[in-house]
């Protein structure tokens, strides 16, 4: 079985400064995990995936995340916010293999940025 | 990216009647599509796995006759709600592996999703 705990519904940054948003997972195998963006009206984006190896992935515009086992996390940050950064982003948890397509969603956290 | 549809984009039905949602891969063929869920303030839920040729495998807690699926071809797949009631209003979305990648790690690409209310 596994769950997803995103911590905050609500993240709100000034234009600039760093995004963080938190993903804590549980897990009974190995995870794949990933972090998604949706833009209003529009499908979920990848923005990276950690499947094995190097544990600090980077992904698109700017974005990284870190897997920690020890603390089971994969926290997403971004150095520097930009206003088209606002968004609604979901952390997700797959078994891998045959079940890599199923994932299990966090709650969502939306990030709003201010001018 | 690989290009996902989904038709219609919003719904409104009476109770008691059905509604039918497509989902199109538009540049990819998918032999597996998945179906995901989403309440108002809550998560993506997995609801089924479609397959190509195949019946579909539904998630615990599904009922696998009121959400009818059929994977027509390697490029659509149908959820059919069924005899609708208004708690299944709810926002359907679902995703289709593209091509790129290595085999169970390929990249799984959304669709914009349906918003389905039932009246």
């Amino acid at each position: 079985a596994q769950s997803v705990t995103q911590l905050g519904s609500h993240v709100s940054v000034s234009e600039g400064a760093l995004v963080l948003l938190r993903c804590n997972y549980s897990s009974s195998v190995p995870p794949y995990l990933f972090w998604y963006v949706q833009y209003p009206n529009q499908g979920l984006q990848l923005l990276l995936k950690y499947t094995t190896g190097a544990t600090l992935v980077k992904g698109i515009n700017g974005f990284e995340a870190e897997f920690k086992k020890s603390e089971t996390s994969f926290h997403l940050t971004k150095p520097s916010a930009h206003m088209s950064d606002a968004a609604e982003y979901f952390c997700a948890v797959s078994g891998g293999g045959t079940s890599y397509g199923k994932l299990t969603f966090g709650q969502g956290t939306i990030l709003t940025v201010h001018p | 990216g690989a290009v996902v549809s989904q038709h219609p984009s919003w719904v409104i039905c009476k109770s008691g009647t059905s509604v039918k949602i497509e989902c199109r891969s538009l540049d990819f063929q998918a032999t597996t599509m998945f179906w995901y869920r989403q309440f108002p303030k809550q998560s993506l839920m997995l609801m089924a796995t479609s397959n190509e040729g195949s019946k579909a495998t539904y998630e615990q807690g599904v009922e696998k006759d009121k959400f009818l699926i059929n994977h027509a071809s390697l490029t659509l797949s149908t959820l059919t709600v069924t005899s609708a009631h208004p708690e299944d209003s709810s926002f359907y979305i679902c995703s289709g592996p593209g091509t790129g990648g290595l085999a169970g790690v390929k990249e799984q690409y959304f669709g914009p999703g349906t918003r389905l209310t039932v009246t």
